[in-house]
């Protein structure tokens, strides 16, 4: 697709099987934090956001879970679908979301296989 | 459907020529961003507008790029004497209603520059 790079992380799973992508981020100020989906030719579409109070979130079919400490975010898909495939973007925001000026980590490709 | 509507879908230009994206969110929303986005990376900020007030722009605006949203509602970015640097995927994005992090993007307009 044209979003989708030629060196980009790679998760391959199964249909069905639980997909976890993980994000690193180093900006200690972020308080807010995102995850978008990017299926080739199209924009990124929200899945689901978490603020710094929190460690974890749950939305249909996914979770996000939080470690400040480590710096860490991770993205669930619980029974990973085909129409899961595509690249996953976590996103950061250091002022709680008052703007929406994000800052994007390098996406995931996850690859769903029947 | 996002509510962003985004033409061309698809620029290709000489170096040098001067370039414009459009961009038509549904009406009620207030909030307008610009985000780039290259081949295997994630979206970059590039500035945002509330009504049409220009809050923000990034470092990366040059000189080169000017944005505006004249009536506040649709918004567009031009591109004088591009360079090959140019080549990207311009994404433009609206506030949602309730969750501040959730922006709704376009289907963006790919630059091809030769």
């Amino acid at each position: 697709g044209e979003s989708v790079g030629l060196h980009l992380p790679t998760l391959s799973v199964q249909e069905g099987d639980n997909s976890i992508i993980n994000c690193a981020y180093s900006n200690s100020a972020s308080d807010y934090f995102i995850w978008y989906k990017q299926e080739s030719g199209k924009g990124p579409q929200f899945i689901i956001d978490i603020r710094s109070n929190m460690d974890k979130r749950q939305g249909q079919r996914v979770t996000v879970l939080l470690n400040k400490t480590v710096k860490h975010l991770s993205l669930q898909i619980a029974a990973t679908q085909p129409g899961d495939s595509a690249v996953y973007f976590c996103a950061e925001n250091t002022d709680g979301g008052a703007t929406n000026k994000l800052i994007f980590g390098t996406g995931t490709l996850l690859a769903v296989q029947p | 459907d996002t509510g962003v509507s985004q033409n061309p879908r698809h620029k290709i230009t000489k170096r040098g020529q001067n370039v414009t994206f459009r961009c038509d969110p549904i009406s009620e929303h207030n909030r307008l961003y610009w985000y780039r986005q290259t081949l295997g990376q994630g979206p970059e900020f590039l500035t945002y507008f509330q009504n049409e007030a220009q809050l923000e722009k990034s470092r990366l605006l040059s000189d080169r790029f000017s944005a505006e949203r004249p009536k506040g509602s649709f918004s567009t970015l031009e591109i004088q004497r591009t360079e090959q640097g140019d080549s990207a995927m311009y994404l433009c994005a609206r506030t949602g209603g309730g969750n501040t992090g959730e922006l709704f993007f376009g289907e963006g307009s790919r630059l091809t520059v030769l």
